[in-house]
């Protein structure tokens, strides 16, 4: 099984809609979670740290349910240039191992 | 120039070429890495070093041999490879060992013919 899963999709958006997607570990003892951006054929980079209160930042907002074992995206008002595919990341060991889900293709369309 | 930087940013090489990967960092990081990025597949992390000093060999094929000379530079070492290893490599640094914010570079597009 492995460690971070995401549905892969692609989610296709009207532009302006909103957009949520999930990513759920297998491991509890995974402490810090991210989510990271990579437009195509280019390489990832971070978007933004997930805290269990949540974590707002302009029109995206993440969460963590460590109950449950997943964390969330959510997209208010896309625009064309959100169309990426965003990548879940968890980290456990304190030197810094990530862990990467093999992403969530979003397309916002006009 | 700015950033992380890897050369050649796309290679074919038969499967008994010699070839190396480079990957140079213009950030003052402690911390270097190697991923390799395969379609519809996550991040695999393959190498880890941190002052130079490797701290991670995940299994990785004794095919792939990587090289940290100094704290700017990573190599890979590339020999005897196979098609399955076509792929994207992807170098990232972050500031040091535990830092959850890692720099990737734009990676080197890999075909083994």
């Amino acid at each position: 099984r492995k460690e971070v899963e995401q549905d892969p999709g692609p989610f296709n958006v009207p532009e302006g809609a909103t957009v949520a997607f999930n990513c759920t570990y297998s491991n509890s003892a995974s402490q810090s979670f991210f989510w990271y951006r990579q437009d195509c054929r280019k390489e990832p980079k971070l978007l933004m740290s997930v805290y269990s209160s949540g974590n707002e930042d302009g029109r995206f907002t993440a969460q963590l349910n460590r109950a449950s074992q997943y964390i969330s995206l959510l997209i208010r008002d896309s625009k064309l240039s959100d169309s990426a595919t965003y990548l879940c990341v968890g980290k456990t060991d304190s030197w810094g191992k990530l862990q990467f889900g093999a992403g969530t293709q979003v397309v916002v369309t006009p | 120039e700015t950033g992380v930087t890897q050369t050649p940013r796309h290679l074919v090489m038969g499967m008994t070429n010699k070839k190396s990967l480079k990957c140079e960092q213009h950030l003052g990081h402690n911390a270097m890495y190697w991923y390799k990025q395969s379609a519809k597949k996550p991040l695999e992390l393959m190498f880890v070093y941190s002052l130079e000093e490797r701290v991670e060999n995940n299994s990785v094929p004794s095919r792939f041999s990587p090289e940290c000379p100094n704290s700017s530079h990573l190599f890979l070492h590339l020999h005897t490879l196979q098609p399955e290893d076509s792929a994207l490599y992807l170098c990232a640094s972050s500031q040091d060992l535990g830092s959850y914010e890692q720099y990737f570079g734009p990676g080197t597009r890999l075909t083994v013919t």
